[in-house]
């Protein structure tokens, strides 16, 4: 069965510079999340969007900025990067049903950011 | 608002005893439970959910897990232990309503197997 995808795997950014990471969903999906799981932590919600709106925000900076496009998949854009951004980013989604019921939360493998 | 709560870090256990992982939520409202692994660099690969219906749930890799309102409690099992068990462990809970569904995840368990 087809899977979340995530790309790139691994991204070696320097300090100050950005960085985009996308998101395939699975396909019928219409939500997107993205989750942040720094070293030894665990992941922490940051944003997410339904049927390309923003739905919900969570601990996301004002330096990082997402979006959904037409075909549902993603981008995380992060500008002026910091150390402590070197993370595994993981994206997840799902669909809504008639009721609003949500189905089939899957995770992604994630994008290991490592900022130097 | 939801929270989890993993009471422990680590947890040492030898090759072919039993383990339990402790997961306790605590939330207002109706939630769903996850345990959730990560191997070393690696994503995150869902072992078992409850959603509703029977409270005890059984996994993949012969985990299971018994939801317990009462005790607000959700604590993952096996009753023997292999070396490729050894990984991190997420609690998480969520709505899974159009209004609530991020997850919201414990710290983690660590659990070493030892040879």
């Amino acid at each position: 069965a087809a899977g979340v995808i995530q790309s790139p795997r691994h991204l070696i950014k320097e300090k100050r510079e950005t960085a985009t990471l996308k998101c395939y969903p699975i396909p019928r999906h219409d939500t997107v999340y993205w989750y942040q799981q720094g070293p030894g932590q665990d992941p922490q919600f940051l944003i997410s969007f339904y049927e390309k709106m923003q739905s919900d925000k969570g601990s996301i900076p004002d330096r990082f900025s997402a979006q959904q496009f037409s075909d549902y998949h993603s981008e995380l854009n992060m500008s002026s990067l910091e150390l402590g951004d070197s993370a595994l980013y993981f994206c997840a989604s799902s669909r809504r049903d008639r009721a609003n019921e949500i189905y089939g939360y899957t995770f992604g493998s994630g994008t290991r950011l490592t900022v130097v | 608002a939801q929270s989890v709560t993993q009471l422990d870090s680590q947890v040492p256990v030898f090759e072919e005893a039993p383990v339990e992982l402790r997961c306790n939520y605590s939330s207002s409202v109706s939630v769903y439970l996850f345990w959730y692994v990560q191997y070393p660099n690696q994503g995150l690969q869902l072992l078992l959910k409850y959603l509703s219906g029977s409270t005890l749930v059984k996994g993949i890799n012969g985990f299971e897990a018994e939801f317990n309102k009462s005790q607000t409690s959700f604590h993952l099992r096996k009753p023997s232990v292999h070396i490729s068990d050894t990984a991190e462990y997420f609690c998480a809970v969520t709505r899974l309503t159009n209004t609530g569904n991020q997850f919201y995840f414990g710290t983690g368990t660590s659990l070493t197997v030892i040879p």
